[in-house]
């Protein structure tokens, strides 16, 4: 199984700002996925960029893939404090996570 | 996107019972489903890869005969915590692969928003 590890492990920023994060994993992949965790609950489906993609949008969310480099980023742009969640990324056949990235906006 | 339920969503059980999760996929068939446990604060680790009619393959770790998985149908998995102790305690979450076709079997999985189980 795939290993996606995310990094940082922690971000805080301000409303209105970016946050970056960023994921790597191990070996080749077909497509890579991130989701968003609000505490406590089930994961939610961000988006899913695949192999042959180097970036993608959806709203305020722009993913980027670089398979030379075995990673992936997931940038959110003018945050919001709903936006406070974990954010992990999971590649490969059945997806296995790292600790995730836990986001804090705050106003 | 897909929807995927489980339930309950919360369980309260006594040690040395049995709890059973259903994890349902509303709007698409899913012939493979994921079973996860998560501790708090913690990452979400892979059980089981559950597999409709077939056997479920498990993580290194993982007892089969603790945690029966039966994927019966195509919209349905269920894990069975059998004997539950209170180290088992912990965010069950389930995942279903939606297919979307193509050569390069490009899919998406959704999760369900988790099952809360608290062994006393």
């Amino acid at each position: 199984s795939q290993q996606g590890e995310e990094d940082p492990q922690a971000l805080s920023i301000q409303e209105g700002e970016n946050a970056t994060m960023n994921c790597s994993y191990k070996t080749s992949i077909n497509n890579l996925q991130w989701y968003r965790q609000n505490s406590g609950r089930g994961l939610v489906h961000l988006i899913l960029i695949r192999s042959n993609e180097r970036e993608k949008h959806s709203g305020r969310l722009r993913v980027t893939l670089d398979t030379s480099k075995k990673s992936s980023s997931l940038l959110i742009t003018a945050s919001r404090a709903a936006d406070t969640a974990s954010y992990f990324c999971g590649a490969g056949y059945a997806l296995n996570f790292g600790k995730g990235t836990s986001l804090l906006v705050t106003p | 996107g897909a929807v995927v339920s489980q339930h309950p969503s919360w369980v309260i059980c006594k040690s040395g019972t049995s709890v059973k999760i259903e994890c349902r996929s509303l709007d698409f068939q899913a012939t493979t489903m994921f079973w996860y446990r998560q501790f708090p604060k913690q990452s979400l680790m892979l059980m089981a890869t559950s597999n409709e009619g077939s056997k479920a393959t498990y993580e290194q770790g993982v007892e089969k005969d603790k945690f029966l998985i039966n994927h019966a149908s195509l919209t349905l998995s269920t894990l069975t915590v059998t004997s539950a102790h209170p180290e088992d305690s912990s965010f069950y979450i389930c995942s279903a692969r939606e297919p979307r076709g193509g050569s390069d079997n490009f899919y998406e999985q959704y999760f369900g928003p988790g099952t809360r189980l608290t062994v006393t």
